[in-house]
C-alpha cells in the first residue's frame, strides 16, 4: 500500500497569512494526487484533483501543485473560513490511501 | 441537487453483521462509480470500497475485504454496503461518496453524503 504523510499535522496561522501543507507519498504516484478539506461534524470537501486542478466552486486562494512522490497545497491568503483539517489521498493504486490530515487552527 | 442520504447506522455487538444504504438523488445515478469512506472517532478518513457504474467492478479496503460487500441498485438509486464479523475497529462515520467523474472512475469524492456512525460494542 502506498503511505502518505501529511506535514505539519496542525499549524496555527492569523486571517490574511500564506499556508503551505506538504504531502508526501511512499512511491511515486504521478499526479494522481486530490486534495480535502473538513470541518468538525461535516463531510469532506473536494478542493483539488489531479494535484493541481481546482475543483468546480473553489475559490482560487487555494492551489495544488507537485508530481511524484511530494506535492503542496497553498492557501494563498487565509479567511475565517478555512480553518478546517485537511486530507490528501492518492488514487495512483488500490486501495486509496488518505494522509493523516493537517489542522489549520486560528492564531 | 446532487443528494446522498445515508441510513442504516448503529450500534451493534462483535460478529454481528449490519447494512449501511445511501440513497441518491439529482444526477444519473447509473453513469456515476459509488465509494464509502469511513472515519473512526477523532482519527483520520479511510478508503472503504468502491464499486463502478455499471456495477461489474467493485474494489475493497484490506482491513474490510472478505467481511464487507458493496453493491447498488439501479432501480431504488441506492448504494449499500454489507458488513458481516463486525470488530471494534469498524467503528466509524461512514460516508458514502460519488466519483467526479462519469464512467470511467477518477477516485476523486467529488459529493459526500452526511454520514451514518456505526458503533461495535458489546
Amino acid at each position: 500500500d502506498i503511505q502518505m504523510t501529511q506535514s505539519p499535522s496542525s499549524l496555527s496561522a492569523p486571517v490574511g497569512d500564506r499556508i503551505t501543507i506538504t504531502c508526501r507519498a511512499s512511491q511515486s504516484i504521478s499526479s494522481y494526487l486530490n486534495w480535502y478539506q473538513q470541518k468538525p461534524g461535516k463531510a469532506p470537501k473536494l478542493l483539488i484533483y489531479a494535484a493541481s486542478s481546482l475543483q468546480s466552486g473553489v475559490p482560487s486562494r487555494f492551489s495544488g501543485s507537485g508530481s511524484g512522490t511530494g506535492f503542496t497545497l497553498t492557501i494563498s491568503s487565509l479567511e475565517p473560513d478555512d480553518f478546517a483539517t485537511y486530507y490528501c489521498q492518492q488514487y495512483n493504486s488500490i486501495p486509496l490511501t488518505f494522509g493523516g490530515g493537517t489542522k489549520v487552527e486560528i492564531k | 441537487q446532487v443528494q446522498l442520504v445515508e441510513s442504516g447506522g448503529g450500534v451493534v455487538p462483535p460478529g454481528r453483521s449490519l447494512r449501511l444504504s445511501c440513497a441518491a438523488s439529482g444526477f444519473t445515478f447509473n453513469t456515476y462509480a459509488l465509494h464509502w469512506v469511513r472515519q473512526a472517532p477523532d482519527k483520520g478518513l479511510e478508503w472503504v470500497a468502491a464499486i463502478s457504474y455499471d456495477g461489474s467492478s467493485k474494489y475493497y479496503a484490506d482491513s474490510v475485504k472478505g467481511r464487507f460487500t458493496i453493491s447498488r441498485d439501479y432501480s431504488m438509486n441506492t448504494l449499500y454496503l454489507q458488513m458481516d464479523s463486525l470488530r471494534a475497529e469498524d467503528t466509524a462515520v461512514y460516508f458514502c461518496a460519488r466519483d467526479r467523474l462519469t464512467s470511467l472512475a477518477s477516485w476523486s469524492f467529488s459529493y459526500w453524503g452526511q454520514g451514518t456512525l456505526v458503533t461495535v460494542a458489546s
